[in-house]
């Protein structure tokens, strides 16, 4: 399988717990985005790397929300002190000049 | 805020009929226009796009038309199937490798 894929796809936590998710996009892809989805709402940009610098963040990527792609293949988004706020599907898409391809998505339930 | 939108929350249409979903925006900036289709426990799959200098692009079964005058994109696909259930998605962006600003879906029904 060579599209993206994201790790775990379900996470289920207690609030205040630390969760951390993966992603591993498409072979070469140079840039990466993390994208949250609540239900019956349409994904929202969250972040983008290109290869391993963070050129853009969104506002609604408070400080408990952390992002890195260390070496420019995988990434990684860490949530900090989850709220019930933060239930929802976090999607990672990836792109080489072109259109983004996405994941599955992993989705968080915190209780 | 939000620059995008859809008509409808729903659309039933009869298998084999063709589908009209419609989409209206607001931010004329945007230099590509994108339809996504995003079946249930999967994330959204791209579709096809139009760049904000043309009115009317096609691909398997499916056409997109973009109205600049009345901020207008819709998605068309003929001969509805069952496997085209799912919900759609207009997005615009300014490139096409740019962060992209999604609308809220329409979710398309096929009737047997």
């Amino acid at each position: 399988d060579t599209g993206v894929s994201q790790d775990p796809r379900h996470k289920i936590t207690k609030r205040g717990q630390n969760v951390t998710f993966r992603c591993d996009p498409i072979s070469e892809h140079n840039r990466l985005y993390w994208y949250r989805q609540t239900l019956g709402q349409g994904p929202e940009f969250l972040t983008y790397f290109q290869n391993e610098a963070q050129l853009e963040k969104s506002r609604l990527l408070s400080d408990r929300f952390s992002a890195e792609r260390p070496k420019g293949s995988f990434s990684t988004l860490e949530i900090q002190r989850t709220e019930q706020g933060d239930s929802a599907m976090y999607l990672c898409a990836s792109s080489e000049y072109n259109e983004q391809f996405f994941g599955p998505g992993t989705r968080l339930t915190v209780l | 805020g939000e620059s995008v939108g859809l008509h409808l929350p729903t659309l039933s249409v009869q298998e084999g009929d063709n589908s009209i979903i419609n989409c209206a925006y607001s931010n004329s900036a945007s230099d590509y226009f994108i339809w996504y289709k995003q079946e249930s426990g999967k994330g959204p799959q791209f579709i096809i796009d139009i760049r904000s200098n043309m009115d009317k692009r096609q691909g398997q079964r499916v056409t997109v038309l973009l109205n600049k005058t009345v901020k207008h994109l819709s998605l068309q696909i003929a001969a509805t199937q069952p496997g085209d259930s799912a919900v759609y998605f207009c997005a615009e962006n300014k490139g096409r490798d740019d962060k992209i600003i999604f609308g809220k879906g329409t979710r398309l029904h096929i009737l047997p």
